[in-house]
């Protein structure tokens, strides 16, 4: 069974610091997406990678991807309290999509 | 900007009833997917649409699980009987490339 693991799955961080998401997963992919979910809310795309290396950044996150260690990561840089929100990856592989457990990101003032 | 939309916002039922969920995707969009979130848990893929067939679809959409896209526009997704454990918040979604996906508000299944 395909396993998509988030880490950590709680984050509480201060405003200005820097944070890293990790995602692993368990089969052979080269496309991973991030979402973010605010409460109540529906999804938003975030970053879509396509290969191995894919470097994306938007602001105060940044996406990558290592195919090889089937791992992403999203990093978040001086965070600030408007990112507070839950963070999913999600693998394709052959068009199935698997979602991590996602993670709560908490930033306090 | 265009979005995804979709209705009703929330939909209470019977055990054993049918629903149709509706949803109307981007209009140049040829990408549609649908997944369920059991509120506070993972996200779930049930079913991606592409070229008026069902592209892939999960295990856990079986049977009871349907997909049209009636008039061109629309979208919906059809439960046979509904169970318990279908009550969820169901998201619409369609893409453009195959990749970048647009996500609906949700319905709010809740079956009784």
């Amino acid at each position: 069974e395909l396993k998509v693991e988030q880490n950590p799955l709680f984050l509480s961080m201060q405003e200005g610091k820097n944070y890293t998401i990790y995602c692993n997963y368990s089969t052979t992919s080269d496309r991973l997406y991030w979402y973010r979910q605010d409460p109540g809310k529906s999804l938003e795309s975030l970053f879509v990678l396509l290969s191995n290396g894919a470097v994306k950044q938007e602001g105060r996150l940044m996406a990558s991807l290592d195919t090889k260690a089937r791992l992403s990561t999203l990093h978040i840089t001086a965070a600030v309290h408007d990112l507070s929100a839950t963070y999913f990856c999600a693998v394709d592989t052959d068009g199935q999509f698997y979602f991590g457990t996602g993670t709560s990101l908490t930033v306090i003032p | 900007e265009p979005e995804v939309t979709q209705t009703p916002s929330h939909q209470v039922t019977q055990m054993g009833q049918e629903v149709i969920l509706r949803c109307v995707p981007i209009s140049n969009h040829l990408y549609f997917y649908w997944y369920r979130q059991i509120l506070g848990q993972k996200v779930e893929f049930l079913v991606s649409f592409y070229n008026n067939e069902i592209s892939e679809k999960s295990e856990i959409f079986d049977d009871q699980f349907s997909v049209e896209r009636p008039d061109g526009s629309n979208f919906t997704l059809k439960i046979r009987s509904t169970k318990l454990e279908d009550s969820a918040m169901y998201f619409c979604a369609s893409s453009g490339d195959g990749h970048t996906q647009y996500f609906g508000p949700g319905t709010r299944l809740t079956v009784l």
